[in-house]
């Protein structure tokens, strides 16, 4: 069956760190999302892409990044850890931009910058 | 830009009970869908919603976007325990497939 995973499912880091979370799908969706997940803020949007070699900033990027050299994979990397960055970051994939538009989410990764 | 609000944050239930979340957006939405988090997991798809004033049940779960197509509601009959978890809606921002989620409506049932 078809599914999206990450790793590591946790992690704990040192502040100053860069650290890199992984995304893996195999629906063969063109698009790929990523998402921090904070209370009392939802979910909100990192950064995305809508096909190879396109990537696209979310509504927090600052500190991200992300590049997308396959279908498959959408590797986040923190380029130096800050203590703010401690969440769970999920990933996400949908279909075509010809819909249906629903996103399919990973298991999570929980990330902690000490 | 687009800006999704979700009421309540918190809902505390009885078990039995019926209640309402809502969601609200600051510009006319294309596309609203709504997805369930149970407690340590992720976010899955409920449903989506398209058309002005459309209305879609799920056994228990009655779901309605709003004439304007800038608010949309989901109605729980019934609370189960099983319906515990965090309810988000999402507004579709580009047509490409962009959400802009909601906070989300933590659910509690007391049995």
């Amino acid at each position: 069956d078809a599914e999206i995973t990450q790793s590591p499912r946790h992690k704990i880091t040192e502040t100053g760190r860069q650290v890199t979370l992984a995304c893996h799908q195999t629906w063969n969706h063109n698009n790929m999302f990523w998402y921090r997940q904070d209370l009392g803020h939802g979910l909100r949007l990192i950064h995305y892409s809508y096909g190879v070699h396109d990537t696209n900033k979310g509504e927090v990027s600052d500190g991200y990044s992300v590049s997308r050299s396959n279908t498959e994979d959408l590797p986040l990397t923190l380029e130096s850890a800050a203590s703010s960055q401690t969440s769970v970051y999920f990933c996400a994939s949908s279909e075509n931009p010809q819909g249906p538009y629903e996103q399919y989410f990973g298991p999570g990764t929980r990330l902690t910058v000490t | 830009g687009q800006q999704v609000m979700q009421i309540p944050q918190y809902q505390h239930v009885q078990e039995g009970e019926d209640f309402t979340t809502y969601c609200n957006s600051s510009t006319t939405l294309s596309n609203i869908q709504w997805y369930k988090q149970r407690p340590g997991g992720h976010p899955v798809f409920l449903i989506q919603l398209v058309k002005s004033g459309e209305v879609k049940k799920q056994k228990r779960l009655t779901f309605q976007f709003g004439e304007a197509k800038k608010n949309s509601s989901l109605h729980i009959t019934a609370t189960q325990t099983t319906d515990v978890g965090t309810y988000f809606c999402a507004g579709l921002t580009d047509s490409w497939g962009k959400l802009q989620f909601g906070a989300g409506t933590q659910v509690v049932v007391t049995p």
